[in-house]
């Protein structure tokens, strides 16, 4: 069965960087995009961005395209997304979803961040 | 970016009534949406995708519709596992982005 398992809750100060992971198992890992994207608390969605192992491209929201990098590999099926200069409207739970066509069918149970001095 | 919206932001209803929760995009998407389901404390899981195709191993008292801009989801005879949120998608263009939500709530 399909599986997501995300690192865990970190602190951390602002200003820092934060690097996490989402290893996948049950299925091909480089055969899906991976997608990250996060929640604060009590908010809404939002997209991060997207990463198509198997080719290489990644998407990157505007919105954070100067801030993210999308990595992974593939020989352990693990994606990962690093935020630089963290703030405090950084502090949310950061969920990684294998996406299918253009849909996230399988969801990881997320990390929450917290930026806190 | 598109902007998605949602009606009602919540609604109070009881088990065995039908609920009806629309999404509506700022511009036309096709039929490029998808709807999610998240209880409190998990991850969103999705119902719907592609506007109206059922997610494999959701109930089928959960339909949808539409096209275009506005998008309708149903939830007929609402059970009590239903009560939670609901986010419509847009997977038209990047970056994707999500509605408001809809917070269904027990009367």
């Amino acid at each position: 069965q399909v599986q997501l398992v995300q690192s865990g809750a970190e602190v951390k100060r602002p200003g820092t960087s934060e690097k996490l992971s989402c290893k996948a198992s049950g299925y091909i890992f480089s055969g899906y995009y991976m997608h990250w994207l996060r929640q604060a608390p009590g908010q809404g969605l939002e997209w991060i961005g997207s990463v198509n192992p198997n080719t290489g491209d990644t998407s990157i929201s505007h919105h954070f395209h100067d801030r993210v990098t999308l990595t992974w590999d593939t020989p352990i099926r693990t994606a990962y997304m690093e935020l630089e200069r963290l703030t405090s409207d950084d502090s949310a739970i950061y969920y990684c979803a294998r996406g299918y066509f253009r849909w996230f069918d399988f969801w990881g149970p997320g990390t929450l961040v917290t930026v806190s001095s | 970016d598109i902007q998605m919206t949602q009606s009602p932001s919540s609604l109070s209803a009881s088990v065995g009534d039908r609920v009806t929760i629309t999404c509506r995009a700022s511009q036309t998407i096709g039929r490029y949406l998808n709807w999610y389901q998240q209880r409190p404390g998990t991850s969103p899981n999705l119902l719907i995708y592609s506007a109206s195709s059922l997610q494999s191993g959701v109930p089928s008292r959960f339909s949808a519709s539409g096209s275009g801009t506005e998008f309708t989801l149903t939830i007929n005879s609402l059970q009590p596992e239903d009560f939670a949120t609901y986010y419509c998608q847009q997977s038209n263009t990047y970056p994707y982005t999500f509605g408001p939500g809809t917070k269904v709530e027990i009367k």
